[in-house]
């Protein structure tokens, strides 16, 4: 079956760290999204890639950083710079509307 | 720029009554509209879709007609279930100048909890 795996589903990360969330889509779609999730503020864009090799910054891309070097692949690193990391991430691909969404990744700084 | 605006929640109804989640938006050019819901613990799923003015999207009993002139994109469904429970996600999308594939604009969602 077709669709997106974020990994891992639960992540903690100390004060001061860099931390990579994964994303891995086999739907062969051009674009892929990072959005965080906080309560009561709906989903806000982190950054975004229309095709390989390519990626804009979405509204909060302060203290985040992405790559895009395969097309099935679109990590997340979140640094140190990041005042407040805590959120639950998720991870979204979409050809012409077709948006398909993972099942997030929970990232909790300790 | 973009905006999508939700009515404020939660919404707490009794199975089997009647469901109304207003959206409204403001955009540049013509944009399609979406409900994506989300249940505990996962990603969010598509509900339903329309991508002109007048269309309506329709999906497991939800309904949304897309308004032009009141720009508006309104949830409703007649019996709600207790397996409704979930947060919902009004959202919109606009090509960019090149024809290609627009990141999407999010609602703050409104969490419905339906009861037995």
């Amino acid at each position: 079956d077709g669709g997106i795996t974020q990994s891992p589903k639960y992540l903690f990360r100390k004060e001061g760290q860099n931390v990579t969330l994964s994303c891995e889509q086999n739907l062969n779609h051009d674009a892929m999204y990072w959005y965080r999730q906080d309560p009561g503020q709906g989903l806000r864009l982190i950054y975004y890639s229309q095709i390989v090799n390519d990626f804009q910054k979405g509204d909060i891309a302060e203290g985040y950083s992405v790559s895009r070097e395969k097309k099935e692949s679109f990590p997340l690193t979140v640094t140190s710079a990041q005042k407040n990391p805590t959120a639950f991430y998720l991870c979204a691909s979409n050809q012409n509307y077709g948006y398909t969404f993972g099942s997030g990744t929970r990232l909790t700084v300790v | 720029g973009n905006s999508v605006t939700q009515m404020e929640g939660p919404v707490t109804l009794s199975e089997e009554a009647f469901l109304t989640i207003n959206c409204t938006y403001t955009a540049t050019g013509y944009p399609s509209l979406f409900w994506y819901v989300q249940y505990p613990g996962e990603g969010l799923q598509l509900l339903l879709k329309a991508t002109k003015a007048d269309d309506k999207g329709s999906n497991k009993g939800f309904e949304a007609t897309y308004r032009k002139e009141t720009t508006s994109f309104h949830l409703e469904k007649g019996s709600v279930q207790v397996s409704d429970s979930a947060v919902y996600f009004c959202a919109l999308g606009v090509r960019d100048y090149t024809g290609a594939n627009s990141k999407l604009t999010f609602g703050k969602g409104i969490t419905l909890s339906v009861r037995p």
